[in-house]
């Protein structure tokens, strides 16, 4: 089975500053990552996905991520925040072997402040 | 066109009522899914669906049933309405393996 954890419930930042949310993850396989943003009262939207080959990917709106096997993680960052970057983010994973579902993370609630 | 389209937005309802919830997506996709995200926004796996097979998550009572008429739909029908109910549920989408969209999601209140 698979695990995903987001230590950090929640991270006020000030608007340009630069931000990294934490995504750690447990798995006894081979996993594809994801990471989601979920803006308030709306559907989630994928920002960014690890399949294979380069660990740095790059996603919608500015954002990347940085996949380290060794350390099972998958940190998403972007260099300077905006006001409409307010919302809450999910770290997921999911066996490259298939046969299972998406394990989400619990969230993290990214709140940019003027 | 609207990709993973969930009807109704919002639902209250009474406890002890019966509901459902449809889902379409128009993207081809060969796995539909229902998810609940709870008032603490955590996202748990309900039901997945293909057109070989569906796979219940153990922990969701038999009052929840999804119900298939075809592979861009599956709906969601809810027996017995209980106030613990009330949260989001999303339906989503995938090419096996593949990355999910999701839709905008439907508001239940149970009261």
């Amino acid at each position: 089975a698979q695990s995903v954890t987001q230590l950090d419930s929640q991270v006020p930042v000030f608007e340009e500053a630069p931000v990294e949310l934490r995504c750690n993850y447990s798995s006894s396989v081979s996993v594809y990552l994801f990471w989601y943003v979920q803006y308030p009262n709306q559907g989630l939207q994928l920002l960014l996905k690890y399949l294979s080959g380069s660990t740095l990917v790059k996603g919608i709106n500015g954002f990347e991520a940085e996949f380290n096997k060794s350390q099972t993680s998958f940190h998403l960052r972007k260099p300077s925040v905006h006001i409409s970057d307010t919302a809450e983010y999910f770290c997921a994973v999911i066996p490259k072997a298939g046969g299972q579902n998406f394990v989400f993370g619990p969230g993290t609630r990214l709140s940019v402040l003027p | 066109d609207t990709a993973v389209s969930q009807t109704p937005k919002y639902l209250v309802t009474q406890m002890g009522n019966d509901k459902s919830i449809k889902c379409e997506q128009n993207l081809g996709h060969d796995t539909m899914y229902w998810y609940k995200q709870d008032s603490k926004k955590f996202l748990k796996i309900m039901f997945s669906y293909n057109n070989k097979e569906l796979i219940i998550n153990e922990t969701v009572p038999n009052r929840f049933s999804p119900k298939s008429p075809d592979k861009a739909h599956l709906n969601l029908h809810i027996n017995s309405l209980e106030l613990g109910d009330s949260a989001v549920y999303f339906c989503a989408s995938s090419q096996t393996q593949g990355a999910y969209t999701f839709g905008s999601g439907t508001r239940l209140t149970v009261v």
